[in-house]
Formats: structure tokens, C-alpha cells, sequence
């Protein structure tokens, strides 16, 4: 099974920053990573797939990227809606498996 | 406009059944695998479960293989999922989800979940 460590659990950022979200497998693999976005009591939303193209509808300032064994999510300017806990997926292997979550906070 | 309609959660003792339903529209049902997704209160996403688009390959997570059965009525545009042997640990909401892209399952859309509560 592929282990997906998300780093760090929690965030706490104003809004208008920069922020990096990590997400590391315990396994090589290519491109067949997504990042999800979960509001309280709501479903997750799907913002990225294929580690770096961006879903329908999800604003620019979202961002995929990999390097080896490591995915990140990035968000170029934090707007308020985007207080949230964040997701990585791999599914190149089965079972399919989920980072533990990053909560993003409002500092 | 994609709808994933979830229903059928409840409140269970332990080792007994349930059946959970997605009513789905908006979307070509036959094409594309589905998968159920789970989330115990507090807690982070799990994979349950996912049937391909003809329902004839299904995968399940360890933690349910043997007692979850995963299935779709592609006449009816409906995915299902029997839960047998209900354990504690099974309470979570339950989310359907479709996969629409190729190359995995990622999720593309999901329904709003149906709660699932095991307890004596």
C-alpha cells in the first residue's frame, strides 16, 4: 500500500499569503496524484488531478506540482473561501489512499 | 449539471446489514467508474470501494473485503453498496463519487454522503 504523508496538519496563514502544501509517498510514482478540498459539512471538491491540471472551474491561484516522491499544492494568494482542510489521492495502485488532511486556519 | 444523490444510511448493531444507494444524473453513467469513499466523524477520507463503468471489475479496501459488496444498475443509473457484518468501526458518512477521467480514479464528482452510525 502507498502510505501519503501530508505536511503539516495544520496551517495557519492570512489571507493574501503565499502557501505550500506537502504531500510525500512512501512509494515512486508519476503523475497520478489529486488534491482535494473539504469545507465543513460539505463533500470534498476535486481542485487538482494529474498532480499539476487543475479541474473544472477551480481558480488559478491553485497550483499542482511533483518532484520524485513529493506533491505539492500550492495557493498563490489565500482568499477567505479558501479556509479549509486540504487532500492528496494517489491512485496509480491499488488500494486507492488518502494523505491524513492539512487544515488550513486563519492566523 | 452532475448529481450524485446518496441514501439508505442509518442506525445499525453491530453484525447487522444495510444497503446504501446513488442515484446519479447529469452524465453518462455507463462510461465511467464509481466508488464509494468514507469519512469517520473527526477523521480523513478512506477508500471503501470502486466498480468499473460495465460492473464487471470491483476492488475493495481490506478493511471492508468480505462483508461490502459494490454494485450498479446501469439501467437505472444507480450505484449500490450491501454492507454485511457491520462493525463499530464502519461509522463514517459514506460518499459516492464518480470518476470521469482516465488514467485512475481520481474523483471528479461527489454526492453530499449518507451517515452511517454502527453502535449497541
Amino acid at each position: 500500500e502507498i502510505v501519503m504523508t501530508q505536511s503539516p496538519a495544520t496551517l495557519s496563514v492570512s489571507p493574501g499569503e503565499r502557501v505550500t502544501l506537502s504531500c510525500r509517498a512512501s512509494q515512486s510514482f508519476s503523475g497520478t496524484l489529486a488534491w482535494y478540498q473539504q469545507k465543513p459539512g460539505r463533500a470534498p471538491r476535486l481542485l487538482i488531478y494529474g498532480a499539476s491540471t487543475r479541474a473544472t472551474d477551480i481558480p488559478a491561484r491553485f497550483s499542482g506540482s511533483e518532484s520524485g516522491t513529493e506533491f505539492t499544492l500550492t495557493i498563490s494568494s489565500l482568499q477567505s473561501e479558501d479556509f479549509a482542510v486540504y487532500y492528496c489521492q494517489q491512485y496509480s495502485r491499488w488500494p486507492i489512499t488518502f494523505g491524513q488532511g492539512t487544515r488550513l486556519e486563519i492566523k | 449539471e452532475v448529481q450524485l444523490l446518496e441514501s439508505g444510511g442509518g442506525l445499525v448493531q453491530p453484525g447487522e446489514s444495510l444497503r446504501l444507494t446513488c442515484a446519479t444524473s447529469g452524465f453518462t453513467f455507463t462510461t465511467f467508474a464509481m466508488a464509494w469513499v468514507r469519512q469517520a466523524p473527526g477523521k480523513g477520507l478512506e477508500w471503501v470501494s470502486a466498480i468499473s463503468g460495465s460492473g464487471t471489475v470491483t476492488y475493495y479496501a481490506d478493511s471492508v473485503k468480505g462483508r461490502f459488496t459494490i454494485s450498479r444498475d446501469n439501467s437505472k443509473n444507480t450505484v449500490y453498496m450491501q454492507m454485511n457484518s457491520l462493525r463499530v468501526e464502519d461509522t463514517a458518512r459514506y460518499y459516492c463519487a464518480n470518476s470521469v477521467g482516465r488514467g485512475g480514479l481520481r474523483f471528479d464528482n461527489w454526492g453530499q454522503g449518507t451517515q452511517l452510525t454502527v453502535s449497541s
